[in-house]
């Protein structure tokens, strides 16, 4: 069916390190890709976006790339901060107004 | 930066009560929707209402939830017989930037919903 997987958390990592959380997705057509990240305590907020095949969305430092071949969306930070500990959903929305499909969230805490 | 805003943000009932969500959408925008999250587990999505109608909804939004545009700044969302099941972070968001064409998805902070 039409959905989204993303590696399961707890990833707990130290500061500065690098970071990939794998995300894929499974659909029909070419959806747009986004991920969201929600600190504690808090509500979603859009991290970064991609609406086609290629495109590289970024934001703080974040990057992910909007891959066909492999329908995968995996974002990456190249020195992770503690400030990133948070919950990070990967999703994808077919048209414009359309509902959002969300991953089940990675949670990522980063040691100092 | 206009932000969509949520009330209360933690709610509680009993079982079998009334509950109503209140959302303040961002002003210029025409998409609306909920989603739930239940606590540990993904997003996900219940109903959107554009053009003063539902324009999709979700197996889970079922008859005992409705939504409601009573004026030209709330949306709301009743559920009206409340189960236990239905304790969850309720989450509005708003799109459709009629003054940018962007249809990017805002999300509010959420409310709490804990049923007894």
């Amino acid at each position: 069916g039409n959905s989204v997987t993303q590696m399961e958390g707890p990833v707990t990592l130290s500061e500065e390190a690098f970071l990939t959380i794998n995300c894929t997705y499974t659909a029909t057509g070419y959806p747009s890709l986004f991920w969201y990240v929600q600190y504690p305590g808090e509500g979603l907020q859009l991290l970064l976006k991609a609406t086609k095949a290629d495109d590289k969305g970024s934001n703080k430092g974040f990057e992910a790339t909007y891959r066909k071949e492999t329908t995968s969306f995996h974002l990456e930070k190249g020195s992770v901060q503690v400030s990133d500990s948070a919950v990070y959903f990967c999703a994808r929305r077919y048209s414009s107004a359309s509902k959002i499909i969300f991953g089940s969230g990675t949670r990522l805490s980063i040691r100092p | 930066e206009p932000e969509v805003t949520q009330t209360p943000s933690h709610q509680v009932t009993q079982m079998g009560q009334e509950v109503i969500l209140r959302c303040v959408p961002i002003s210029n925008h025409l998409y609306f929707y909920w989603y739930r999250q239940i606590l540990g587990q993904k997003v996900e999505f219940l109903v959107s209402f554009y053009n003063n109608e539902i324009s999709e909804k979700s197996e889970i939004f079922d008859d005992q939830f409705s939504v409601e545009r009573p004026d030209g700044s709330n949306f709301t969302l009743k559920i009206r017989s409340t189960k236990l099941e239905d304790s969850a972070m309720y989450f509005c968001a708003s799109s459709g930037d009629t003054g940018t064409g962007g249809y990017e998805q805002y999300f509010g902070p959420g409310t709490r919903l804990t049923v007894t």
